[in-house]
């Protein structure tokens, strides 16, 4: 079967360093997502990892061992509006995304 | 703007009306997707088409939902026959081409919709 896991909430302080992980098992594999999801919005779109490594885009950087089923979005210098949901998603052998169940991050002052 | 525009943005119907729900893509997006999201869950795919064509609808719940892009553009996605569970939001998403790793999906505001 296919799973994807990641924590159902997680918080942290302004101006801090958050990681959120996520843990797979998919039919198939042609890379992973990050999109933010803020409270009655839709997904944006935030990294892609298709080989192992890390990506860095300005504040936030991905991570991605394929061996490992294992994926983490690290976020640093946090701020108030980062304060949202963070979806974890896999894209499989049919080129369908399938999604985590979302990591409720909680920014305090 | 030239993102994805959904309508309408709320929904509300009386158990065993149907509804009719709008998705207009990104101008010369190929792939169209259809996404359920319940409350504090991750979306869970519906259907997809590539242009025209309706190339997977494995994740439709049942015979009542049916999804339509006659044109190759704007896509309909309607419910008959509502009930409670079908009470969620609903996302499409658009982009370029499927079948390519590299396929970031651009996605619309979402319906709510609410069963009472």
């Amino acid at each position: 079967g296919q799973n994807i896991d990641q924590p159902t909430e997680m918080t942290a302080t302004e101006g801090a360093i958050v990681q959120i992980n996520c843990t797979y098992q998919t039919s198939g594999f042609n890379g992973l997502f990050w999109y933010q999801q803020h409270a009655g919005e839709a997904p944006t779109f935030l990294s892609y990892n298709v080989l192992d490594g890390l990506e860095e885009k300005g504040r936030f950087s991905s991570f991605l061992s394929r061996s490992k089923g294992y994926s983490y979005l690290l976020l640093k210098e946090l701020q108030m509006k980062d304060s949202a949901s963070y979806l974890c998603a896999i894209m499989d052998s049919n080129y369908q995304l399938i999604w985590g169940a979302g990591t409720k991050l909680i920014i305090k002052p | 703007g030239a993102g994805v525009s959904q309508s309408p943005r709320y929904k509300v119907a009386k158990r065993g009306q149907d509804v009719a729900l709008r998705c207009d893509p990104i101008s010369g997006h190929v792939s169209l997707f259809w996404y359920q999201q319940a409350l504090g869950q991750g979306p869970e795919f519906l259907t997809y088409f590539q242009n025209e064509a309706q190339l997977d609808k494995s994740g439709l719940p049942s015979d009542r939902f049916f999804a339509e892009r006659p044109e190759g553009s704007v896509s309909t996605l309607k419910i008959q026959r509502t009930q409670q569970e079908d009470s969620a939001v609903y996302l499409c998403a658009s982009s370029l081409e499927r079948g390519r790793a590299y396929n970031e999906q651009f996605f619309g505001p979402g319906t709510r919709l609410t069963v009472l």
